[in-house]
């Protein structure tokens, strides 16, 4: 059966130092990969997908996720955090098995300290 | 942009009362969606969306049910709020069925 698992389910890290945010998912065909990022009080947004081509997608605010394959992972990263990137992020898989159904992870809280 | 929007952000609601939790998509989305969010529990598929008037069951259905008439609008039923019923709830529409979706701002429930 299809699952998502984000291995942390907070993150504190210093403010301009660097992160990742791992996920695992469970799938043997071919997947479209999401993660999205809730600020405090908010819906969703999404920040980044894969859905096929290059193994590394990147969003306009610095992050970037790497699809492997062989891992079964799509871990979120960042280079040097600011203090507005504290939100919740959540990974999130669909593929064909599970009727492209979507399937969300727990999320991960990631906090910036100054 | 798409926009999706939620009647209320905040709700509070007796127990044994119908609540409805309505959603308006503005992007001619097919698919929408109705999700609980509930602390370390991540999102859960309440009820589902292809076409208008077609609806299907999520993972947690129970004590919900949803209405479509129109294309961009998706609501929720609570036919009898309980306590456990308390939470934030999130609509989200996606152009197509595995794509990306496409959030609303939440209605958070209380159910006293």
């Amino acid at each position: 059966a299809q699952s998502v698992t984000q291995l942390d389910s907070q993150v504190p890290v210093f403010e301009e130092a660097p992160v990742e945010l791992r996920c695992n998912y469970s799938s043997s065909v071919s997947v479209y990969l999401f993660w999205y990022v809730q600020y405090p009080n908010q819906g969703l947004q999404l920040l980044l997908k894969y859905l096929s081509g290059s193994t590394l997608v990147e969003s306009i605010n610095g992050f970037e996720a790497e699809f492997n394959k062989s891992q079964t992972s799509f871990h979120l990263r960042k280079p040097s955090v600011h203090i507005s990137d504290t939100a919740e992020y959540f990974c999130a898989v669909s593929d064909r098995t599970g009727g492209f159904k979507t399937i969300f992870g727990a999320g991960t809280r990631l906090f910036v300290k100054a | 942009d798409v926009k999706v929007t939620q009647s209320s952000r905040y709700l509070v609601k007796r127990t044994g009362e119908k609540v409805f939790l309505e959603c308006v998509q503005d992007m001619d989305h097919e698919n929408m969606f109705w999700y609980r969010q509930d602390p370390g529990l991540g999102l859960r598929l309440i009820y589902f969306s292809y076409d208008v008037k077609m609806k299907e069951k999520g993972d947690i259905p129970e004590g919900y049910s949803v209405s479509r008439e129109k294309k961009e609008r998706f609501s929720l039923i609570l036919e009898s709020a309980s306590t456990n019923q308390t939470s934030m709830y999130l609509c989200a529409s996606s152009p197509t069925w595995g794509s990306e979706q496409y959030f609303g701002p939440g209605t958070r429930l209380t159910v006293t």
